[in-house]
């Protein structure tokens, strides 16, 4: 299985501040069809996951522009440019390469300081 | 919209059965693959099972292998989770997800909100 590893696994932020995820796999995610299937998952407290982006750097249909993903291989990062408060919640990466054997990664914890 | 709704969840003891089933709406749903994905707080989120759209193709993970059975009925729309010798760390909720999205075949789209299952004696 992939190992999905997340740091860090808490981010007290400052609104307005930007905020960073870093995802790391344990083996590349590039699949042969030459996509590289990592995504970003979002859940608000009491609410299930949400997708945000995925494959690295697309945003889902309504997920506002202040989120953006990059990276390649087996280095990910979600980035926010200025966290609003509806922001808070658990963020997740998740590989999809050895579709259907997702894995996750541990989770980060987004709250505002 | 889409809209994938879980039901059957509850408190089962160990070895029990229980079936859960997800109401899928809003999209074509015999073009999709789906999956359930549970959550517990110690182990966050793990995939369970997956179905094929159309030839009944079904995927598991090592954990539930043996136990679970995967199903849809794509006349009613639904998809199933048959769950047998329950044990205390199948204790999670349990959601359903839709796979694929035009640009991305393998990534889940949409989720549903959940059913809380409980394995106790």
């Amino acid at each position: 299985d992939i190992v999905m590893t997340q740091t860090p696994l808490s981010s007290p932020v400052t609104l307005g501040q930007p905020a960073s995820i870093s995802c790391r796999s344990s083996q590349s995610l590039v699949h042969r069809d030459g996509n590289t299937y990592l995504s970003w998952l979002q859940q608000r407290p009491g609410q299930p996951p949400r997708l945000l982006i995925y494959k690295v750097s697309n945003r889902f249909s309504g997920v506002p522009d202040r989120f953006s993903g990059s990276g390649a291989g087996t280095d990910f990062t979600l980035t926010i440019s200025r966290v609003e408060a509806e922001d808070v919640g658990v963020y997740y990466c998740m590989q999809a390469k050895q579709f259907p054997q997702y894995t996750f990664g541990q989770g980060t914890k987004l709250e505002i300081k | 919209e889409v809209q994938l709704l879980e039901s059957g969840g509850g408190f089962v003891q160990p070895g029990g059965s229980l079936r859960l089933s997800c109401a899928a709406t809003g999209f074509t749903f015999y073009n999709y693959a789906m999956s359930w994905v549970r959550q517990t707080p110690g182990k966050g989120l793990e995939w369970v099972s997956a179905i094929s759209p159309s030839d009944g193709s079904t995927y598991y993970a090592d954990s539930v292998k043996g136990r679970f059975t995967i199903s849809r009925d794509n006349s009613k729309n639904t998809l199933y989770l048959q769950m047998s010798s329950l044990r205390a760390d199948d204790t999670a909720v349990y959601y359903c997800a839709k796979i694929g999205l035009r640009s991305s075949p393998y990534d889940f789209d949409y989720w549903g909100q959940g059913t809380l299952l409980t394995v106790s004696s």
